[in-house]
């Protein structure tokens, strides 16, 4: 089975463009994770879904990002505009077990603003 | 508030020793469940184990061990014989009963040399 599936893998950006990182989870998973991972932070949970539905976005740092999940098998986070800091790798994850169930992660975005 | 504390930020050691990475959890809840990932070069987490917070018997995959101690709020993991393979970024991850959350630590960094 194919397992958690990100795109691009790697986007160079200017300040000031969107930027559109895309996900498929795994197939049956109903609970979907961003998260952006960088030195100084860490790995940040951003928002997660479940069911195609936003259940916490508290951890998305600004409105210039967004999320969506229009269906089961598909998701996007969306920067806009983007800026320098939002430099990072970010890593779609999915699973169908709540928090006790290992979450599978993607091969993650590494985002270079400019 | 959960909290998950990897205090070695960084280990080196040369092949064939023993390593053990350490990580202290902080929470109030009774029924919880503790992770570790691998996060090798090619940047994928990969899951490695789960335990529940009732369970507290020693767990042992092939060079690879487990030692949950409530006692002290630890759940520390140990590579026999390292490789060079082993090298890493190790995360160690805690999530509460009833929450879809996991949270990370800040992750220990494990070099094996050869």
């Amino acid at each position: 089975d194919a397992g958690v599936i990100q795109s691009p893998r790697h986007e160079v950006t200017e300040m000031g463009q969107e930027v559109t990182l895309r996900c498929k989870p795994i197939s049956g998973h109903d609970y979907l994770f961003w998260y952006r991972q960088t030195m100084m932070r860490g790995l940040e949970l951003l928002i997660y879904f479940n069911n195609n539905v936003p259940i916490d976005d508290s951890g998305m740092p600004e409105d210039r990002f967004s999320a969506k999940m229009p269906n089961a098998s598909f998701s996007t986070l969306k920067i806009q505009p983007s800026e320098p800091r939002d430099s990072a790798v970010y890593f779609c994850a999915s699973t169908k077990d709540r928090g006790f169930g290992e979450q599978y992660f993607g091969p993650g975005t590494r985002l270079t603003v400019t | 508030a959960q909290k998950v504390t990897q205090a070695q930020t960084e280990i080196s050691v040369v092949e064939k020793e023993d390593v053990t990475l350490d990580c202290v959890y902080e929470t109030r809840d009774t029924t919880y469940y503790l992770f570790w990932y691998k996060q090798p070069p090619s940047g994928e987490l990969v899951f490695l184990i789960r335990r529940n917070s009732f369970d507290e018997q020693n767990e042992i995959s092939g060079r690879y061990s487990w030692n949950f101690q409530k006692s002290t709020s630890s759940f520390n993991f140990t590579i026999t014989a390292s490789q060079v393979v082993d090298s890493a970024v190790y995360f160690c991850a805690l999530s509460e009963a009833g929450d879809d959350k996991i949270i990370f630590g800040k992750g220990t960094r494990l070099h094996i040399l050869p």
